[in-house]
């Protein structure tokens, strides 16, 4: 079964510092991951996506998040922070149960970004 | 402009009221899910179906329905029998790489 953890359910940083968004998964083979942002009110928008290819994944908007097999971790980073970064942040694993595909998503982190 | 849409942006309903959620995508894409989200919670499924004339139940449908007569349209019913119909719900289409392309959502408001 897959599952995904998202370390922190709150996360504040100051303006041009750096983010770590982090979490970790579990998938009985090799998964597709995902990052998604969700502003308030809004749908999610895909921030970046591994797929086995290059570890190292760049988004938009500065983020990447590197895939690391050893650690089962995916977590998310931005050099520096934004005023407009401020949302919630999901991580999600590909999955398939019940003969379908699906996506298991973590709970969320809150980033928070002051001035 | 390809792209999932969904209305009405807000919904107001009485207690004990059906309601209908529209959901329509022009992505060209066989599955579609939708979700319900409560404040500070992540997503949790409610139906999904693969292909037209076809759907299954997620892991909270109790209380909802669904029908997908069209590729291009998946709308969810709120039916009285939920418990707590309040919430933010999203509908998403996938393509073949487990892409989800999700629509601004729809927040229902039950009084």
């Amino acid at each position: 079964a897959q599952s995904v953890t998202q370390l922190d359910s709150h996360v504040s940083v100051s303006e041009g510092t750096p983010v770590l968004l982090r979490c970790n998964y579990s998938s009985s083979y090799s998964p597709s991951l995902f990052w998604y942002v969700q502003h308030p009110n809004k749908g999610l928008q895909l921030l970046l996506k591994y797929t086995s290819a290059a570890t190292l994944v760049k988004g938009i908007n500065g983020f990447e998040a590197e895939f690391k097999k050893s650690e089962t971790s995916f977590h998310l980073t931005k050099p520096s922070a934004h005023m407009s970064d401020a949302a919630e942040y999901f991580c999600v694993v590909s999955g398939r149960g019940g003969g379908y595909n699906k996506l298991i998503f973590g709970a969320g982190t809150r980033l928070a970004v002051h001035p | 402009d390809g792209g999932i849409t969904q209305s009405p942006k807000y919904l107001f309903r009485k207690e004990g009221q059906n309601v209908t959620l529209s959901c329509e995508q022009n992505l060209n894409h066989d599955a579609m899910y939708w979700y319900r989200q409560d404040p500070g919670q992540g997503l949790r499924l409610i139906y999904y179906s693969q292909i037209v004339n076809d759907f299954q139940k997620g892991d909270i449908a109790e209380g909802y329905s669904v029908s997908r007569e069209k590729k291009e349209s998946f709308p969810l019913t709120v039916t009285s029998a939920q418990k707590n119909p309040t919430a933010f719900y999203l509908c998403a289409s996938m393509d073949r790489l487990y892409e989800q392309y999700f629509g601004p959502g729809t927040r229902l408001t039950v009084t």
